[in-house]
């Protein structure tokens, strides 16, 4: 399996513009997280899929922040507008049979956003 | 609720010598342990995982991690550091029936030759 895959790898865009960050779970797994890693706050869960549903997304930051998962190998999150307390790098995560807690979760390589 | 803390934001070790990175947890029942690896510009990588059994957990590349309920502690060792170990760490923890992983700030572990 290839893993998590996300793109792009890195994004550069002007302030107000609208970003879209991309994230192909691995096959099977039925849960998807995304997360935003910065110096200053660390790693930050933002929301999670369970099934393609979100079940929690009281870590986003604001309504300018976006997520979908239309279906099992696929889903998105959008910024719009964009604004430069938004630069970070933004991972994409999956686990499988979360019913069974222990799982791990795995991570794909990130997208590294800068909003100027 | 649940919570990781990794009280050092840096720990240096000389190359050979052994290497403790330390955790503790707070749930309110029995926890499931993590911990993983970031390399720089990559994603996290799963390193081990304490479910239940054996305290002193084996995972990858030579770490093993040791569970203490009554500290409630998960603390990562290595016998000996080697330069390619410098990374940032970090401990997460799942309470039974909550999902999903709750992440430490992450310690980085610098590995000097």
């Amino acid at each position: 399996d290839a893993g998590v895959i996300q793109s792009p790898r890195h994004e550069v865009t002007e302030m107000g513009q609208e970003v879209t960050l991309r994230c192909k779970p691995i096959s099977g797994h039925d849960y998807l997280f995304w997360y935003r890693q910065t110096m200053m706050r660390g790693l930050e869960l933002l929301i999670y899929f369970n099934n393609n549903v979100p079940i929690d997304d009281s870590g986003m930051p604001e309504d300018r922040f976006s997520a979908k998962m239309p279906n099992a190998s696929f889903s998105t999150l959008k910024i719009q507008p964009s604004e430069p307390r938004d630069s970070a790098v933004y991972f994409c995560a999956s686990s499988g049979q979360q019913g069974v807690s222990y799982n791990e979760q795995f991570f794909g390589p990130g997208t590294r956003l800068t909003v100027l | 609720a649940q919570s990781v803390a990794q009280p050092e934001d840096q720990v240096n070790v000389a190359e050979g010598n052994p290497l403790t990175v330390k955790c503790t947890y707070s749930v309110s029942g029995n926890p499931y342990l993590f911990w993983y690896v970031q390399y720089p510009n990559r994603g996290l990588q799963f390193l081990l995982k304490y479910i239940t059994g054996d305290n002193l957990v084996k995972g990858s590349y030579g770490f093993e991690a040791e569970f203490n309920k009554s500290q409630t502690s998960f603390h990562l060792k290595k016998p000996s550091a080697l330069v390619s170990d410098s990374a940032l760490y970090f401990c997460a923890v799942r309470d039974i029936g909550n999902t999903p992983l709750v992440f430490g700030k992450g310690t980085r572990l610098s590995v000097i030759a």
